[in-house]
């Protein structure tokens, strides 16, 4: 299947800081999603994103899908973006299935 | 108003026993799955399934299996349980290959 690589597997910053996240898979994708999965173990929607730029309040992605990467950026970083974040991508084998990266805790410190 | 609601949160079970996790979608969509996260947080599909196919990962064992009643619900079943099917499972629904949403887990003890 599709390989789907997250870089830094772990971040910690200083609240307020800035963050850049970094999802590259291995082969043309239908469909890219990021997730936060929150202390509580909830997977939350992020960003459905197969190409493009989006923004969500302090957090925005873009994915260049001709380069097989996307990027999720994280703005003034507060305590409760605290977690981890997962990219996952659907294949073209047509099987509907979201192959996720390993992810990139984060831990943001007052 | 849960979009993808599953049942229970926890389940703690002895090993041998034979348990189901259920779970629902309100959101319309056609295609449902099961994921399995380990305990180093690697989230792995299990099952996808809408109301024309079922496709299962080649990894899963044959103790596991999908039970669709219609096209809203996917519940889990999982026979003779083993230490190492302690984990967190996901289910998850999607219209076509668009956007997924998850439940909120369930945690699965074997003890």
């Amino acid at each position: 299947g599709i390989q789907v690589e997250q870089s830094p597997p772990d971040l910690i910053l200083q609240e307020g800081a800035n963050s850049t996240l970094r999802c590259n898979f291995s082969d043309s994708v239908n469909n890219l999603q990021w997730f936060h999965q929150n202390p509580w173990g909830q997977l939350i929607n992020l960003f459905y994103i197969p190409s493009g730029t989006k923004q969500n309040g302090r957090l925005s992605a873009t994915t260049v899908a001709t380069e097989r990467y996307s990027l999720l950026y994280i703005s003034s970083s507060q305590t409760t973006d605290s977690g981890v974040y997962f990219c996952a991508v659907l294949d073209q084998t047509g099987a509907n299935n979201l192959f996720f990266g390993t992810g990139t805790r984060l831990t943001v410190i007052p | 108003d849960t979009a993808v609601s599953q049942t229970p949160k926890y389940l703690v079970t002895q090993m041998g026993n034979d348990k189901s996790i259920k779970c629902e979608q309100n959101l319309g969509h056609d295609t449902m799955y099961w994921y399995k996260q380990d305990s180093k947080k690697f989230l792995k599909i299990m099952f996808s399934y809408n109301n024309k196919e079922l496709i299962i990962n080649e990894t899963v064992p044959n103790r596991f299996s999908p039970k669709s009643p219609d096209k809203a619900h996917l519940n889990l079943h999982i026979n003779s349980l083993e230490l190492g099917d302690s984990a967190v499972y996901f289910c998850a629904s999607s219209w076509r290959d668009t956007e997924a949403f998850f439940g909120q887990g369930t945690r699965l003890t074997v003890v």
